[in-house]
Formats: structure tokens, sequence, C-alpha cells
């Protein structure tokens, strides 16, 4: 139990196009997901942790119009890389806290490698 | 939350158990010391977590000393597919994940 997908696992984009990546809890619900990005060699940076319902609130240095979260419902978030640049190019990776009676408390999806071009 | 120090990288023949040690000297009394591993190109898998007591599930076995300042990840029969990055994490428990720099293990045959 508590699997998250994520989707795609992969994208390639121009530059200046806009790229978005779905969160989904399969078998739970998620009031709150969690998106990270990590760069080759690195660990993961927390970008932003989506409530459902509400805004997003995002790690200071993180441009909240660049990476626009939307978590409509208890089972999807999703991240849109607004006006993609080559600096953008990363690993991004989301995550759904779990009910609390769960061992551990976070599942993570499996990651999407953007590329832009 | 309370920052951890964990070597950069440690080596662990197959079949052999794996220590990895984590040090959070500054955690305080309502922080769990949680473990994660990323195995290359992978999200984040959950490994186990504790407070006070020593923990074992399927994967590992996790020992917390009694003044709680450091703990250790054991791998008791460590494998080629165990090779991957580990976080040591402190953190209160409904708190986001904050990670650091892990530690590199490589199991060689």
């Amino acid at each position: 139990g508590a699997v998250v997908s994520q989707h795609p696992s992969w994208v390639i984009c121009k530059s200046g196009t806009s790229v978005k990546i779905e969160c989904r809890s399969l078998d739970f619900q998620a009031t709150t997901m969690f998106w990270y990005r990590q760069f080759p060699k690195q660990s993961l940076m927390l970008m932003a942790t989506s409530n459902e319902g509400s805004k997003a609130t995002y790690e200071q240095g993180v441009e909240k119009d660049k990476f626009l979260i939307n978590h409509a419902s208890l089972t999807l978030s999703t991240l849109t890389v607004t006006s993609a640049h080559p600096e953008d190019s990363s690993f991004y990776i989301c995550s759904a806290r779990r009910p609390m009676r769960g061992p551990g408390g976070y599942t993570f999806g499996s990651g999407t490698r953007l590329t832009v071009v | 939350d309370a920052k951890t120090t964990q070597p950069p990288s440690m080596d662990c023949a197959e079949g052999r158990a794996a220590n990895l040690p984590c040090n959070h000297s500054t955690i305080s009394g309502n922080e769990y010391v949680y473990w994660y591993r990323q195995i290359h190109s992978q999200g984040p898998q959950y490994i186990i977590h504790g407070l006070k007591n020593n923990e074992t599930n399927e994967m590992a076995s996790l020992i917390i000393t009694e003044d709680r300042k450091s703990s250790t990840l054991i791998l008791p029969h460590a494998t080629l597919r165990d090779t991957a990055v580990y976080y040591c994490i402190v953190k209160t428990k409904g708190d986001k994940l904050i990670f650091g720099t892990g530690t590199r293990l490589q199991v060689f045959p």
C-alpha cells in the first residue's frame, strides 16, 4: 500500500515552453504533498509544500511564479514549470504524507527527469 | 530541526553487515530519527525510524544511543541492490523532510 505515482518519468521540452508534472497518491488520501528538485550528484532540495485546497508554501529562493503548484484534490498535486530554460533541467520528485498510522509517514514518487533544450 | 552529520561514503562487502553512522548531537526530545535511501535515479525509499528505542524491521535495524546524540543504521546482510545513498534525517513527526548530503554506500562483490 501507500503508492505514489509520478508522471511523466521523463520529458524533453524546448526553452520557453511549460511542462506539467503530476503526482498522484493511488491508495490513500494526501492532504499534504511535497515537491523536491535534485541536480546531478546532489541531495534533494525541498521546493514547496502543497496543501489540498490552499496555496502552496514555497521554500526560500524558489520562484512561485515559475514553479506553479496546484493541489486540487486529495490525491493529485501538479507542478508546472513555466517558461522553462536549460537551467531548469533537473530531477523533480514528489512526496505525499501518509496517514499518521503508517510507517515513516512519507511516500515518494519515482521522479521526473526534465531536460530543457 | 536538528542537523545530522554522515560520512560521505562507505564500502561494504556483499553478505556482510553494513553499519551506517549518523551524528545528531542537537536533537531535541520530540524529534525522531528517520532513514531513507535513494537508489540511482529513483525516488527515496523509507527504511526505518525511531525515537528512543532500538528498532528493527524487515529491511534494517536502527540503534539509537542512550543520549540520542547518534544512531547507526544496520543492514545485516548487504547485497549489491543495497548500493544507494542513505539519508539520516531528524525531525518532528508532522514536519517536512529536509535531506542532508547522506552517505553513499557501495556494496561490492
